[in-house]
């Protein structure tokens, strides 16, 4: 697609239910990343791939959390007996050549109630 | 360790007068540095790079190693600027995931 997309645009669920958001980078990119984007705050780096492979999970907050890119290219992000403080808008991002940026998608507002 | 520090939670600007959005940072090497912008309902986006040395809508940013500074400026501002502007930085190469500061957001009052 002509740029990262991410399903769904919003999710309510409730406390200690399962979750997966996903995200589908642009065509070609290998590097793609999440993070979480709580209010007020600056995004927060969670995990990075460089292709199939998880090259960076340590922002990843506890064991709760997992990611994978199965084929290189869509990535899901799964959050497992969510709590009230997961909340957060979860945003990913892809990069061809990450010195030149990334590009984001519009996010993931997740709200656990 | 890695950091970002904007200082300014929210700066207001009148139309017209000159704007600057301050970055530090906090890293042990040679870092690449970015400024992000978020426009009201509209998604995260690249605005500048320090490497590439652009003008990006009027604005420059320029590294200064001796200050660990990395601030945003624009001589004029218009009320399309008003928006959430975040600095953030990598590894050299962008061999490390950047870190992001919270953010300022920026207000331009006609």
């Amino acid at each position: 697609g002509a740029g990262v997309s991410q399903t769904p645009s919003n999710k309510v669920t409730e406390k200690g239910k399962y979750v997966e958001l996903r995200c589908d980078p642009i065509s070609g990119h290998t590097a793609l990343y999440w993070y979480r984007q709580s209010l007020g705050q600056g995004p927060e780096f969670l995990i990075y791939f460089q292709g199939t492979g998880a090259a960076d999970d340590s922002g990843l907050p506890n064991d709760r959390f997992f990611a994978v890119r199965p084929e290189g290219s869509v990535s899901t992000l799964k959050i497992q007996r969510t709590e009230r403080g997961d909340s957060a808008v979860y945003l990913c991002a892809s990069s061809l050549d990450p010195v030149r940026g990334y590009t984001f998608g519009s996010g993931t507002r997740l709200t656990v109630v | 360790a890695q950091r970002v520090t904007q200082p300014e939670k929210l700066l207001s600007v009148f139309k017209g007068a000159p704007v600057e959005l301050k970055c530090n940072y906090s890293y042990s090497g040679s870092p690449e540095l970015f400024w992000y912008v978020q426009y009201s309902r509209q998604r995260l986006q690249l605005l500048l790079r320090h490497i590439s040395r652009e003008s990006i809508k009027g604005f420059t940013a320029d590294l200064n190693k001796g200050e660990t500074s990395f601030h945003l400026k624009k001589p004029f501002a218009q009320e399309e600027d008003s928006a959430m502007y975040y600095c953030a930085l990598s590894g050299i190469s962008g061999n490390t995931p950047l870190v992001f500061g919270k953010g300022t957001r920026l207000s331009v009052i006609a």
